[in-house]
This record gives structure tokens, C-alpha cells and sequence, in this order.
């Protein structure tokens, strides 16, 4: 059964970098896109970019500036940066897998890390 | 972007009703719809793919139809274990995009 874990550094100060990775186990790695979806405390989903085994990404162009999804063949793993955290950066920060077949959809999801970003 | 909007965005219910939420795009999406489960302190669980797909292990009672720019999701009789925030999610762009959400409380 495949399993997504996910961990990194909760409190951030203004201006830091996030830094989040996500680790999947018991499956194949390679024949999927893998994704990071945050939700901001009592608010909705927003998709913020994936990335293939080969190293392809996407980006959602309102954070492209700020963020580098990068991936780890070598032990199944993928990761998150942001930089230049602020207040409106406070989420929960999933990632998931996005199958790509005919068609497209989230169908496997991490637990989540929550993120605050306060000074 | 591709703009999803959800109706109603929450709605009362009790068990064993019949409900109906609605999931309407900014442009044509051909069945490119999503829909997703949400508990509080939880990650979102994929329901329905392609508009009308059941995702495996999802009760039966849960159905999707619609295409082009109107989308709904069905819950044919409500359960306990139902109670929850919905979201529709479109995958016709890459630049994903999601409902804002519609919470079902008894």
C-alpha cells in the first residue's frame, strides 16, 4: 500500500524558507506526477506545483517566484521550497500524488505539515 | 485561471437524505472534475475523478455527473461518516484549481 510521509520545519520566522519533503513508500515512483497543495487555516485548497520523476515541473505562476520543487529519485522522495515567507503563508501543506492517465486527479494525499510563519 | 465555484457553501442535512452539490467552472472544462472529502484535522480524500469515475473503496451512495461548465455531486442517502467540506478540483489546466468548499453539517 502506498504511503506518502511528509515533514519539515513548522515555525518560521518573516523573509525564511520554507523547506518541506515528502517521502513515498510502497509503490512505483516513477509513473506518477507528485504535488504540494496547501490550505491556509479555515480556508480552501490551492494547488502550488508538481513535479515527475524526471524532473519536470509545474508551477502556480502567482508563487513561481518564490518556490523550487525539486525530486530525489534515489530514495523516492520530493521537496519544497518557498522563500520569503510571510503571515500569509500560515498553512497546512500537503502533498499528493497526481495521476496522469487519461485523466488527471489527486488521489492519494500526504497528512499534512502545518506551517506558521510569526515573528 | 479557471474560477470553481460551489454551491451551496454549507448546507444542512440529516440522515438518510438525498443531497446535491453543485460545482460550476469558469469555462468549458469537458469532464475534467473532481470531487474531494475533507475532515477537520484531516487531508482530503478523493471521492469522484473524470466528472463521473468512483474512486475505488468509495461507498456507492456517491455519484458525480455533469460536463462542460456544471458539475454536481450526489449523496443518496446520507450517513453519519458523511458529514464534511466538500471540493471540486479542475485538472482541464494544469494550473489546478478548486471549489471553495461546501460544509455539509447535520
Amino acid at each position: 500500500q502506498v504511503q506518502l510521509h511528509q515533514w519539515g520545519a513548522g515555525l518560521l520566522k518573516p523573509s525564511e524558507t520554507l523547506s518541506l519533503t515528502c517521502a513515498v513508500y510502497g509503490g512505483s515512483f516513477s509513473g506518477y506526477y507528485w504535488s504540494w497543495i496547501r490550505q491556509p487555516p479555515g480556508k480552501g485548497l490551492e494547488w502550488i506545483g508538481d513535479i515527475n520523476h524526471s524532473g519536470s515541473t509545474n508551477y502556480n505562476p502567482s508563487l513561481k517566484s518564490r518556490i523550487t520543487i525539486s525530486v530525489d529519485t534515489s530514495k523516492n522522495q520530493f521537496s519544497l521550497k518557498m522563500s520569503s515567507v510571510t503571515a500569509a503563508d500560515t498553512a497546512v501543506y500537503y502533498c499528493a500524488r497526481v495521476v496522469r492517465g487519461a485523466k488527471w486527479y489527486f488521489d492519494l494525499w500526504g497528512r499534512g505539515t502545518p506551517v506558521t510563519v510569526s515573528s | 485561471d479557471i474560477q470553481m465555484t460551489q454551491s451551496p457553501s454549507s448546507l444542512s442535512a440529516s440522515v438518510g437524505d438525498r443531497v446535491t452539490i453543485t460545482c460550476r467552472a469558469s469555462q468549458s472544462i469537458s469532464s475534467s472534475l473532481n470531487w474531494y472529502q475533507q475532515k477537520p484535522g484531516k487531508a482530503p480524500k478523493l471521492l469522484i475523478y473524470a466528472a463521473s469515475s468512483l474512486q475505488s473503496g468509495v461507498p456507492s451512495r456517491f455519484s458525480g455527473s455533469g460536463s462542460g461548465t456544471d458539475f454536481t455531486l450526489t449523496i443518496s442517502s446520507l450517513q453519519p461518516e458523511d458529514f464534511a467540506t466538500y471540493y471540486c478540483q479542475q485538472s482541464y489546466s494544469t494550473l489546478y484549481t478548486f471549489g471553495q468548499g461546501t460544509k455539509l453539517e447535520i
